[in-house]
């Protein structure tokens, strides 16, 4: 079975500066992909950014980008630029590429400060 | 409406009622999901529905049912609940065709308390 962990439980980010969680995964598969959601106060959770394990090039969203590092098993995701209303739980996801389930991670919480 | 709503927001029940939450997905998507998500534990899958056909059941009590009367529907059907149940309940829907885009998209959540 797959697992995903993400050894950091909160964090705190100065408006305009960067943050980056960590994310690492545990599979034997070979393709699969890899998303971060968002999910704010309001509860409603958003796709951040997602990657294809078979891509070398790592994801990019505006100020969202990733570290893929097949070989590590581990999946950071970077914020540039730090705005308030990135403050959220952050949460990273595995799925197999031949099917549909969502393995999550425990979540990251972070707070953008003015 | 556009995406993936979900009623009521919130819902609190007693042990004995009988109550069910609902999902509608405006995407055309091919298959829908239901999560809990509890405090301190990460997201767990619930049951997965592609074509209207329960693929998963995530050794689910019982005392959850679920029903898909159509690619664009799902409830999830309570009674005689425990106060452990108490969660936000998000449903998510994804197109499930094999192709490259294989994303889910959420609802809302319904915020559940059990009495």
């Amino acid at each position: 079975a797959q697992t995903v962990t993400q050894s950091q439980p909160e964090m705190s980010v100065q408006e305009a500066e960067t943050v980056t969680l960590s994310c690492t995964y545990d599979t034997s598969e070979n393709n699969y992909y890899l998303f971060w959601y968002k999910q704010p106060p309001s509860r409603q959770m958003i796709l951040v950014i997602r990657q294809e394990a078979y891509k070398q090039q790592n994801a990019t969203e505006n100020r969202f980008s990733v570290n893929f590092q097949k070989a590590a098993k581990s999946f950071s995701l970077k914020i540039s630029d730090s705005q308030l209303g990135d403050t959220a739980m952050y949460f990273c996801a595995f799925m197999e590429a031949a099917g549909n389930k969502l393995t999550f991670g425990g979540g990251t919480r972070v707070l953008v400060k003015p | 409406e556009t995406g993936v709503t979900q009623t009521p927001r919130h819902l609190v029940m007693g042990m004995t009622n009988k109550k069910s939450l609902k999902c509608e997905q405006h995407l055309g998507h091919n298959a829908m999901y239901w999560y809990k998500q509890s405090a301190k534990k990460p997201l767990e899958l619930m049951f997965v529905y592609n074509f209207k056909e329960q693929t998963e059941n995530n050794s689910v009590p019982s005392r959850f049912s679920p029903e898909c009367p159509n690619s664009s529907h799902l409830f999830l059907h309570l009674h005689t609940l425990q106060p452990e149940d108490s969660a936000l309940y998000l449903c998510a829907s994804s197109q499930d065709d094999g192709g490259a885009e294989e994303t889910q998209y959420f609802g809302p959540g319904t915020r559940l308390l059990v009495l």
